[in-house]
């Protein structure tokens, strides 16, 4: 167990709706990282938080946000969701932000969008 | 650009042999650090190891082993001794930082089948 819990599990969903996944990082942990898992994009860095700041940006689509609570949680918005965004979402968490911490994952939210 | 190369899709051995999967990156920074995560059929993402781009020395975990040689950019992992259990996607990855965050490169992965 990493001591990041991702809420749901599961997910099944419409093409066209909006769906939040949440995050509870490692206790102490200050950074959360989002990451998307799809058969045909592999695991791809979606953003990272530090402390409530967006920090890092990778291929994160407009349609996504994703927001840092001050209790350290974080949610991802998916919002007009089409078939393509059927994936597994993992939350990571480390201690810091700009360095070489290794990230601990959470179980991953399994997101199938119909 | 920061880039993780997994040549190997998927490697099949019989338990109690010895495999190595490789890892070749590609990055222009001086300071970087290396991962190796483990995904089992479970689908969690479970860390391994991490090495920082001044230690080229071997590391050995009971039966896991990695191999860092800036020389050839490869960060190779090696299982000795296989058994059921390893079987697993593995990952390699390349932390890509800058003054702000970080964010992990992945490789494709490599699917490990250890069969009995």
């Amino acid at each position: 167990d990493s001591g990041v819990t991702q809420t749901p599990k599961h997910l099944i969903t419409a093409t066209g709706q909006r769906v939040t996944l949440r995050c509870s990082p490692r206790s102490g942990d200050l950074s959360v990282y989002w990451y998307q898992q799809s058969l045909d994009q592999g695991l791809q860095f979606l953003i990272q938080y530090y402390n409530g700041e967006e920090r890092a940006k990778g291929n994160i689509l407009e349609r996504f946000s994703a927001q840092q609570f001050p209790d350290l949680h974080s949610e991802l918005n998916l919002s007009s969701l089409e078939l393509g965004d059927s994936a597994l979402y993992f939350c990571a968490s480390s201690a810091h932000a700009g360095s070489g911490d290794e990230q601990f994952f959470g179980p991953g939210t399994r997101l199938t969008v119909l | 650009a920061q880039k993780v190369t997994q040549a190997q899709t998927e490697i099949s051995v019989v338990e109690k042999e010895d495999v190595t999967l490789d890892c070749v990156y590609e990055t222009r920074d001086t300071t970087y650090y290396l991962f190796w995560y483990k995904q089992p059929p479970s689908g969690e993402l479970v860390f391994l190891i991490r090495r920082n781009s001044f230690d080229e020395q071997n590391e050995i975990s009971g039966r896991y082993s990695w191999n860092f040689q800036k020389s050839t950019s490869s960060f190779n992992f090696t299982i000795t001794a296989s058994q059921v259990v390893d079987s697993a996607v593995y990952f390699c990855a390349l932390i890509k930082i800058n003054q702000a965050g970080t964010a992990l490169i992945f490789g494709k992965g490599t699917t490990l089948s250890v069969s009995s």
